[in-house]
């Protein structure tokens, strides 16, 4: 598709259980993010990836939560044993990173996770 | 920690009144972007500045980049209910890779 892919759009889960929420980034974007965003707030940064280089994983709120980046293109963000506070939406942006900066970051629709 | 700070958090308006929103960081800024986010949308893409002191304008849209680049400022002119929605700033905080962004001010306008 043209634009960035997030899958599932909804997740509910039991608090315990794990998660796996996918990414497919625009063709040829170099940089992926993930954001969380709770109800009414604001973007919480938790992982970046830019081409080969090392993730930047400081935002990543526990060692529940991490995330691969397989072949430089579609990411995925495991969340373990989740819990109630982990409910937000979380969002997935790419970006063409050229000239080593960061440009316009293009967001998926998002997936809403729901922790009972 | 290092963040990006946005005021109001809210703003209701009247229709056809101006509006503006403030962001502050303790950290130079490499560069600002601006978002919108519609109620139950994601964020969009509005624009970048890079340059100390620099003004960009899109229609009833005014973005400033402060000469510290630490603040900005996104000025909209006779609001309109299209301009309803979220506006965040982002920025990379000094030579950080990752786009930090504003808690948002949530703008609504009555028609």
């Amino acid at each position: 598709g043209a634009g960035v892919s997030q899958s599932p759009s909804n997740k509910v889960t039991e608090k315990g259980k794990d998660v796996e929420l996918r990414c497919d980034p625009i063709s040829g974007h170099t940089a992926l993010y993930w954001y969380r965003q709770s109800l009414g707030q604001g973007l919480e940064f938790l992982i970046y990836f830019q081409g080969n280089s090392a993730p930047d994983k400081s935002g990543l709120p526990s060692d529940r939560f991490s995330a691969e980046r397989t072949g430089g293109s579609v990411s995925t963000l495991t969340i373990q044993r989740t819990q109630q506070e982990d409910s937000a939406v979380y969002l997935c942006a790419s970006s063409s990173g050229l000239a080593g900066g960061v440009g316009e970051l293009f967001f998926g629709e998002g997936s809403r996770l729901t922790v009972l | 920690g290092q963040q990006v700070m946005q005021i109001p958090q809210y703003q209701h308006v009247q229709e056809g009144e101006d509006f503006t929103t403030y962001c502050n960081s303790s950290t130079t800024l490499s560069n600002i972007q601006w978002y919108k986010q519609r109620p139950g949308g994601h964020p969009v893409f509005l624009i970048q500045l890079v340059k100390s002191g620099e003004v960009k304008k899109q229609k009833r849209l005014t973005f400033q980049f402060g000469e510290a680049k630490k603040n900005s400022s996104l000025h909209i002119t006779a609001t309109q209910t299209t301009d309803v929605g979220t506006y965040f700033c982002a920025g990379r905080l000094g030579s950080a890779r990752q786009l930090t962004f504003g808690s948002g001010t949530q703008l609504t306008v009555l028609p």
